[in-house]
């Protein structure tokens, strides 16, 4: 069975730049979420689809951040513009049936701004 | 916000050593978590724990969900090289649909030649 995959692996931009990321969850598995995982912290949910839906999106930087599934599968995170803090490796992950099922995670996408 | 205090924050060990981490809150989960992260890689989860005074096992690996809700541990015997990571613990609050995630900051496990 194919695993969570995440593209691009890594990304480099410079500050005030837009990048995206995208990500293909397990076949079959309705719950998608997004961390962000910046050096030496755990990952910090940023937000969590149910299909095409957004269940919890309370720690997306709205500003700055926007997510979307649109068709309840592939989903795409946006960085516009980028900061210099927003440096961390993006997450995702994807189950069945939420939080109280084992997530799968996917092997993130380091970005990096400079 | 809620947050975990998970330590150490690294270790350094002989292979053969028995490893111990914990996480603690000031608030309390009703599942408890522990995963570990390869270089390069998302974690993967180790041991899920979901009563309180839970005590469960995977191979080599120990841990239990504490009595009060807010703490929980990770045991690792016989450490063997494949163990070096970064291990994470993180605490689950589900609760009328509200369901939260939180992952403490990680203890980086090194065993040294």
């Amino acid at each position: 069975e194919a695993g969570v995959a995440q593209s691009p692996r890594y990304k480099i931009i410079e500050k005030r730049q837009s990048v995206a990321f995208w990500c293909n969850p397990i076949s079959g598995h309705a719950t998608l979420y997004w961390y962000q995982q910046i050096l030496g912290q755990g990952p910090k949910l940023l937000i969590q689809f149910q299909n095409n839906g957004v269940v919890d999106d309370s720690q997306l930087p709205k500003d700055r951040f926007s997510a979307e599934r649109l068709k309840g599968v592939d989903s795409t995170l946006k960085i516009q513009p980028a900061k210099l803090e927003d440096s961390a490796v993006y997450l995702c992950a994807s189950n069945s049936r939420g939080l109280q099922e084992t997530q799968y995670f996917g092997p993130g996408t380091r970005l990096l701004v400079l | 916000g809620q947050q975990l205090n998970q330590s150490p924050q690294s270790m350094f060990i002989q292979e053969g050593e028995d490893v111990s981490m914990n996480c603690t809150s000031s608030s309390i989960f009703n599942t408890w978590l522990w995963y570990k992260q390869d270089p390069g890689e998302g974690p993967v989860l180790l041991i899920a724990l979901y009563k309180a005074g839970e005590l469960t096992s995977n191979g080599r690996l120990t841990a239990q969900f504490g009595i009060t809700r807010k703490d929980s541990f990770l045991n690792i015997s016989a450490s063997i090289p494949s163990d070096v990571g970064i291990y994470f613990c993180a605490g689950q609050l589900t609760m009328n649909r509200d369901d939260k995630i939180i992952f403490g900051k990680g203890t980086r496990l090194h065993i040294l030649p």
